[in-house]
Formats: C-alpha cells, sequence, structure tokens
C-alpha cells in the first residue's frame, strides 16, 4: 500500500518568490493534515481537511499562505510571497477520519530553503 | 494550552545500553499520548502510543507507560540498536481535539 506521497521533496527558492507543496494521502482517507516543521522543532499543525472542507486552519498566516484539496483527495499549499523565515520542512498527513482513535500517517516533507 | 516536553538532545549510546527519553505533559483531561520516530530521509512513524492512565504502549521493543499522577510517558528500549539512530518525539492528542501537539524532539545515536 502506498503511503503518503508528497513533492517535491526539495525546494530552494529566492525570497518574495512563490512556492507550491503537493500532497497524495493514503487512498481512502478523508482526513488530510498539513505541518510545520522549523529546525529543532516538533511538527505544528497548519491546516486540517475533512474531504475537501478545511475545518481548522486557524493557525494557517492566511496573508501569505494558501491551500486547497478541490475534490477531497490531493492537497497543495502554496506560500506567495515566500520569505526567509519560512525554510523549514512541510509535512503532509492523512487518516480515515478524524477521530483519536484513527492513526495520522505522515509523508516524508518537502524541505524549503529561502535565500 | 496543551504542551509536550522532552529531553533535550542528543542522546549518544553505546549498542546494548539502556535508553530512556523523558517526555512530559501538559494537558486537560486525558488526553492520547505517542511517541513518534523519524529516521533520516523519512517521514515520521508512529512507534507506539497510549490512549489512558497506566496503559502501557509497546512496539520493536521500545515501552512508555501513560502515568496520570506525573503527566509523563518515558520512553525506554532495553538495548538499543545501531538501527534505533533517529529522531523521537513525544506527542499527545487532547480529548476535544484532532491535531497531534509535539515535543521539539530528541535525536538518538547509537554507536557500535
Amino acid at each position: 500500500e502506498a503511503g503518503v506521497v508528497q513533492s517535491p521533496r526539495y525546494k530552494i527558492i529566492e525570497k518574495k518568490q512563490p512556492v507550491a507543496f503537493w500532497c497524495n494521502p493514503i487512498s481512502g482517507h478523508n482526513t488530510l493534515y498539513w505541518y510545520l516543521q522549523n529546525l529543532g522543532q516538533g511538527p505544528e499543525l497548519l491546516i486540517r481537511y475533512e474531504n475537501e472542507e478545511a475545518v481548522d486552519d486557524s493557525q494557517l498566516p492566511k496573508d501569505r499562505f494558501s491551500a486547497e484539496r478541490l475534490k477531497g483527495v490531493d492537497s497543495t499549499l502554496k506560500i506567495q510571497p515566500a520569505e526567509l523565515g519560512d525554510s523549514a520542512v512541510y509535512l503532509c498527513a492523512s487518516s480515515l477520519s478524524s477521530g483519536s482513535y484513527n492513526e495520522q500517517f505522515f509523508g516524508p516533507g518537502t524541505r524549503l530553503t529561502v535565500l | 494550552g496543551d504542551s509536550v516536553t522532552q529531553m533535550e538532545g542528543p542522546v549518544t549510546l553505546s549498542e546494548e545500553a539502556f535508553l530512556t527519553i523523558n517526555c512530559t505533559y501538559t494537558a486537560t483531561g486525558y488526553p492520547s499520548l505517542f511517541w513518534y520516530v523519524q529516521y533520516p530521509g523519512e517521514g515520521l512513524q508512529l512507534l507506539l502510543k497510549a490512549t489512558k492512565a497506566d496503559d502501557k504502549g509497546s512496539n520493536k521493543g521500545f515501552e512508555a507507560t501513560y502515568r496520570k499522577e506525573t503527566t509523563s510517558f518515558h520512553l525506554e528500549k532495553g538495548s538499543v540498536q545501531v538501527s534505533d539512530s533517529a529522531v523521537y518525539f513525544c506527542a499527545l492528542r487532547s480529548e476535544a481535539g484532532t491535531a497531534l501537539i509535539f515535543g521539539k524532539g530528541t535525536t538518538l545515536s547509537v554507536s557500535s
């Protein structure tokens, strides 16, 4: 069974440029999460989707970050424009549903470097 | 708010040594507790979990017991191997929440 797929694995951009990350969750998983992991820190939730609906985006910096999950399957996270402080690893995770008994499966992440 | 504190790393051990990584939490009610492991170049993987007080989670020789009285969930392994070298994250999920709240991670390096 394929796990959570993320691309690209690495991205280097100049500040003020836009960037997008893509995530394909495990087949059949209705809940999708985007986490931000800064260097030396644990992941922190940015946004959670239930199918195509964003149900928790309170930690998403909406002035420059946006996300979508149009058909309730794969998802895209965008930053425009990127800032130096956005350099981090962006993790995608999925679970069958948001119930507390459902394990979250993580992708390998996209490592973003902003120069 | 809810939070997780785990011991600073890196932890450096010789093969077959005993491992303890301390984790304490702050949360209301009865959260579920987790240990995740991240091997180099890979995504986070669930190592073990416990969902109520006094539960013991175990997997691959690792164990952790949910201690409500000390709000702790320390990770232990009796004999570590070189292949256990990774970053270990303690995490919680509150009764009402769905997102995981992670500690900062502890890097374990095991040498032969």
